[in-house]
């Protein structure tokens, strides 16, 4: 099992330019999402899906979009980058919502820098 | 509004020594707290989790201690060892309503753990 990945692993944009960021999860999970993560900000959430063709918005969402084709895909994408997208990018996954465990699996991240 | 405050910022602690990061949160209908360690480069994944219904719980060298009435809870590390210098976040999450799929992350606090 691979569990999460993520590509690309780096990227470099220049303003206004647009890019979509590919995560994969092969554990049959219904839940993924997209975080964020900023120095000193921690991790947040920017959108969710809690199943195939369903998406929603999570703490951050402007800027982005997200499309959930397929149950193992979760696309990123960003229409017109701006400087304020630098960030480093998770995507996460996990199984439905159980009584008593909620464990999101992390993919390595892509880091974005938009010049 | 921050719903998940995390302290301290950084934290450095000698091998062998205890160390102890906290965490307050403001929403009552948070009933699920885990910690996730995160190495440099690498995604977050998940510590060790409680819920409000147990005041202790511990794996290994690893314990979470809960207070439900000062909404606080907080990760001790015992035996510190240089390898488990990451970053560390708490996180909070409740099971029903809104919100309910996702996970509100602390800030973070970078753990380094000197020989």
């Amino acid at each position: 099992n691979a569990g999460v990945t993520q590509t690309p692993k780096f990227r470099v944009l220049k303003t206004g330019q647009s890019m979509t960021l590919l995560c994969a999860q092969d554990m049959n999970h219904e839940y993924m999402y997209w975080y964020r993560q900023d120095p000193g900000m921690g991790l947040r959430l920017i959108h969710y899906s809690v199943g195939e063709g369903t998406t929603a918005k999570g703490e951050v969402p402007d800027g982005y979009n997200v499309s959930r084709l397929k149950k193992q895909n979760f696309l990123l994408g960003l229409e017109s980058a701006a400087p304020s997208q630098t960030s480093v990018y998770f995507c996460a996954s996990s199984y439905r919502l159980r009584s008593s465990t909620d464990t999101q699996y992390f993919g390595p991240g892509t880091r974005l820098t938009v010049l | 509004q921050q719903q998940v405050k995390q302290s301290p910022q950084s934290l450095i602690v000698q091998k062998g020594g205890i160390s102890i990061i906290n965490c307050a949160y403001e929403n009552t209908a948070f009933d699920y707290f885990p910690w996730y360690q995160q190495f440099p480069g690498k995604g977050p994944a998940l510590l060790i989790a409680i819920r409000p219904d147990v005041s202790e719980k511990k794996e290994g060298r690893f314990t979470i201690s809960f207070n439900k009435s000062a909404k606080q809870f907080s990760l001790h590390i015992m035996d510190s060892q240089p390898g488990d210098s990451a970053t560390y976040f708490c996180a909070a999450r409740r099971s029903s309503g809104a919100g309910s799929y996702q996970l509100t992350f602390g800030k973070g606090t970078k753990l380094s753990v000197i020989p």
